[in-house]
């Protein structure tokens, strides 16, 4: 059983499109971030999340914390945004991640 | 700047051999951890340290050791007792693992046992 599910697992999209990834979890948080790692395997926080919206640039993250669940958005997708998106909560001392969310932008 | 940076990139060792990976952060953290990411699988927790000189097992543990000896360092080592050791291995650092803050992951060690 997995605390954190991500959706969908691929996804293929073509420059400019709307993009949405979900999030939906199963224990009691804390916070939620969202993580993005480069084909190289580095991995860079992109939000941190305990209520509400967050937005950096063409980036948007949203949480609803009675309903366990988070979207992270991107507008006007471009090739650079090609990355794995994983989806983290924090519940006491413990890290929970999602096994994340390949995207590939097309030109 | 700072940040965590983890070494070697890339490792291959024979099998019955130990071997050990480097974390290094200059962000003034007290926590850090090692996880393992396999192909289809979110992270999975090896080991964390919350201070200098102390140090927990993950969900994972068997198989590996760690030290901190200084809170800059963490470095882990993958012994010849760990079953299934090829994997990815990302080292990260917060505040505090109680703290809700940031969490800085490094750029990631492969490891392939031959």
């Amino acid at each position: 059983k997995n605390e954190v599910e991500q959706s969908p697992q691929n996804l293929t999209a073509q420059e400019g499109e709307f993009i949405t990834i979900n999030c939906s979890y199963s224990v009691g948080i804390s916070a939620l971030h969202w993580l993005q790692q480069h084909p190289g395997g580095g991995i860079v926080s992109l939000f941190m999340l305990s209520s509400g919206k967050k937005k950096h640039g063409r980036l948007i993250a949203t949480i609803n914390i009675q309903e366990k669940h988070s979207s992270l958005h991107i507008t006007a997708s471009h090739p650079r945004d090609s990355a794995v998106y994983i989806c983290a909560v924090i519940t006491g001392n413990q890290f929970y991640f999602g096994t994340g969310t390949s995207l590939t932008v097309i030109p | 700047d700072g940040g965590i940076t983890q070494s070697p990139k890339y490792l291959f060792r024979k099998e019955g051999q130990n071997v050990t990976l480097s974390c290094e952060q200059n962000l003034n953290h007290d926590a850090m951890y090692w996880y393992r990411q396999d192909p289809g699988q979110g992270l999975r927790l090896i080991y964390y340290s919350q201070i200098v000189n102390d140090f927990q097992k993950g969900d994972i543990a068997e198989g590996y050791s760690v030290s901190r000896e200084k809170k800059e360092s963490f470095p882990l080592t993958v012994t010849s007792a760990q079953k299934n050791p090829t994997a990815f291995y990302l080292c990260a650092s917060s505040i505090a693992r109680s703290n809700t803050g940031e969490l800085f992951f490094g750029e990631g060690s492969r490891l392939t046992v031959l």
